[in-house]
């Protein structure tokens, strides 16, 4: 079966701080594919990145940067240099391989809130 | 524009009500699905549909109903038998397996801006 887990529920720094998010997940499957997503108050969330089971590269996008190992099934995401803006719900999430079944689950999420 | 609407943005139910939220999308994906988002509980997916005409339940199916009788749509109902309805719901698509133009977007949800349904 598949499932994620984000165990920090609620993470509170100060602006300009690095902060990371943690995401674990299991998967039988061979192929997959991990996401982050950014939910602002508005609520609609937002991708920021998908991540397939064979590009074990990080990745550095401004800001942000994702850390993926398969050895600790985790995929972690950073930001750097943390923004008031940066402040919203971030969820981690792992779909099968797309030829079968389309299910994405989703973890908890990890609200953020970045102080002034 | 392409994406996906979601309608209404705030939904009233009266007991023993059955209501339906909207979903459109014009982003020609194949695959569609519901989800519900309680605080705390992160998002759960309810049905989801990889093609027309047929659908699968998620993991927080009873009390819902969808139907997918054409590719833009995937109304969501939620029956007088969900008891506890209150919840945010969104709706996302994505290419799905049949949708091999762009693979670099083909395994991305696309979401709506979500129902807030309230109970009565």
């Amino acid at each position: 079966a598949q499932k994620v887990t984000q165990a920090q529920t609620e993470i509170s720094v100060v602006e300009k701080e690095d902060v990371t998010l943690d995401c674990v997940y299991e998967t039988r499957d061979t192929t997959y594919y991990l996401f982050w997503y950014k939910q602002p108050p508005s609520g609609e969330l937002v991708f920021l990145i998908r991540r397939n089971s064979f590009d074990e590269q990080n990745e550095i996008s401004g800001r942000y940067s994702w850390n993926f190992q398969k050895s600790t099934s985790s995929f972690n995401f950073t930001i750097t240099a943390s923004q008031v803006v940066d402040s919203a719900v971030y969820f981690c999430a792992l779909s099968g391989p797309m030829n079968r079944d389309d299910k994405i689950i989703f973890g908890k999420g990890t609200r953020l809130h970045i102080l002034p | 524009d392409g994406g996906i609407t979601q309608s209404p943005k705030y939904l009233f139910r009266k007991e023993g009500q059955n209501v339906t939220l909207s979903c459109e999308q014009n982003l020609n994906h194949d695959a569609m699905y519901w989800y519900r988002q309680d605080p705390g509980q992160g998002l759960r997916l309810i049905y989801y549909s990889q093609i027309v005409n047929d659908f699968q339940k998620g993991d927080i199916a009873e009390g819902y109903s969808v139907s997918r009788e054409k590719k833009e749509s995937f109304p969501l109902t939620v029956t007088s038998a969900q008891k506890n309805p209150t919840a945010f719901y969104l709706c996302a698509s994505r290419g799905g397996w049949g949708h091999k133009i762009d693979r670099s977007t083909n395994e991305k949800l696309f979401f709506g801006s979500g129902t807030q349904l309230s109970v009565l």
